[in-house]
């Protein structure tokens, strides 16, 4: 089972900021919180991920809180073509031989950008 | 470079009927994983690959076989199609340094009739 929780959809308009949030409220030690979107029938694609600080890179922020429980993206001037599925997972960030580093995927958050 | 690359795009089969999805990567990734997407769903993990000669089932496993003979190369085959298994199915590859996120081909949409 995934082991974050996200809203089912979040809608934004054009040009702001897109806020999504991620509960992980077991997550682990070692586990890094990875974001993926998934545009229309696309196969999904990494954005950012991170241990414990807050990163930034050319699509997005992450925000993490101190106690690691919860995470929020951020998509600072949201377009139409940021309407897609949004997963947050968390996996541990080793390219280990087993289990351990596969992506287990949610529902995710579908976020809807309006004109 | 072409990335993931995943054929046929399409694919309607008869229940009963066996086929390979194919799946390819030129980025000389180890890890590489098959996925199925099913309607308002997330993707949910069928086998991946660790590297050539080494495969392990995911959470949805029963029903397909894989194998590894080369990096590039991680088919995907349907013993027995059933209507079950109508979905959408991605390949993907991950490389070895941080950060190891994975690149996802565009993934073929199966019918099974």
């Amino acid at each position: 089972d995934a082991k974050t929780t996200q809203p089912p959809s979040m809608d934004c308009a054009e040009g702001r900021a897109a806020n999504l949030p991620c509960n992980h409220s077991t997550i682990s030690g070692n586990e890094y919180v990875y974001w993926y979107r998934q545009i229309h029938s696309q196969g999904p694609q990494y954005i950012i991920h991170g241990l414990k600080n807050n990163e930034t890179n050319e699509m997005a922020s992450l925000i993490i809180t101190e106690d690691r429980k919860s995470s929020t993206l951020i998509l600072p001037h949201a377009t139409l073509r940021d309407t897609a599925v949004y997963y947050c997972i968390v996996r541990v960030d080793q390219n280990y031989g087993g289990s351990q580093g596969n992506l287990i995927f949610g529902k995710g958050t579908k976020l809807s950008v309006k004109p | 470079n072409a990335g993931v690359t995943q054929t046929p795009k399409f694919q309607v089969l008869k229940t009963g009927q066996s086929m390979t999805l194919q799946c390819a990567q030129d980025m000389n990734h180890e890890y590489m994983s098959w996925y199925r997407q099913d309607p308002g769903m997330g993707l949910r993990l069928i086998h991946y690959s660790v590297g050539a000669g080494i495969t392990d089932q995911g959470e949805v496993p029963n029903g397909y076989n894989v194998s590894r003979s080369t990096t590039e190369d991680f088919p995907l085959r349907l013993l027995s199609a059933a209507p079950s298994q109508t979905s959408v199915y991605f390949c993907a590859s991950r490389g070895a340094s941080a950060p190891y996120e994975q690149y996802f081909g565009p993934g073929t949409r199966l019918t099974v009739t």
